[in-house]
């Protein structure tokens, strides 16, 4: 079946300027979860969806929300964009239960900040 | 505070031999443990798990460790072959409550098989 899909794969943006990202999840998972992913923090957790809720949300600005839609497909969205923002921005879908505790990553979207 | 440190960035091992990941964290709250590999310009994939409730877990050449009195997880490949190259993250669940989970990432350790 299919994996999980990100778009764009890459873009370029200035600062001030705004992003939004998308991930479709994989067919039948409803939970979705961003994490941004920088060579000196790793991978950190920004925010869970499930059901259209955000049922969890990471240690970062106002300036990153997100959102789910009723066919479990995601946004994410980046306002005033500073030039440490620049990161792999990596989407995962789970099933509801995480009885395993796995994650289905996409293969990121690369944004970049000039 | 990083509650999960994978404190070496690199390694180096030959084909063949074992090649060993170390993660160490501090929250004695983690109830699940897992490994994920990335390789560049791909997202993360999943490895191998293992529950706070066992000790050790082992599918084919990958084994996990878990000392839970130490805070400590490890994973053993054996015997290890240049495709494993990768980088290695460990990556720690926490029960968020209302039903959501949160994992909490190492830096990763960059592995290198060499032929």
């Amino acid at each position: 079946k299919a994996g999980v899909t990100q778009t764009p794969r890459y873009l370029i943006k200035t600062r001030g300027q705004q992003v939004t990202l998308s991930c479709s999840p994989i067919s039948g998972h409803r939970s979705v979860s961003w994490y941004q992913q920088t060579p000196g923090q790793g991978l950190q957790f920004l925010f869970e969806y499930f059901s259209e809720t955000q049922r969890n949300k990471g240690n970062f600005p106002g300036r990153f929300s997100g959102r789910q839609f009723s066919n479990s497909r995601s946004e994410m969205n980046v306002s005033t964009l500073e030039l440490g923002d620049s990161a792999l921005y990596l989407c995962a879908s789970s099933l509801t239960g995480w009885n395993t505790g796995e994650l289905f990553f996409g293969e990121g979207s690369r944004l970049t900040v000039l | 505070d990083q509650q999960v440190k994978q404190n070496s960035p690199s390694l180096s091992v030959q084909e063949g031999r074992i090649s060993i990941l170390n993660c160490d964290y501090t929250n004695s709250m983690f109830d699940y443990f897992l490994w994920y590999k990335k390789y560049p310009a791909e997202g993360p994939t999943f490895l191998i798990s293992i529950s706070s409730i066992k000790d050790k877990n082992e599918d084919g050449r990958f084994t996990v460790f878990l000392n839970k009195s130490a805070k400590h997880l490890s994973l053993h490949i054996v015997p290890s072959q240049p495709g494993d190259s990768a980088v290695y993250f460990c990556a720690l669940r926490m029960d968020s409550g209302a039903g959501s989970y949160q994992l909490t990432f190492g830096k990763g350790t960059k592995l290198s098989v060499i032929p």
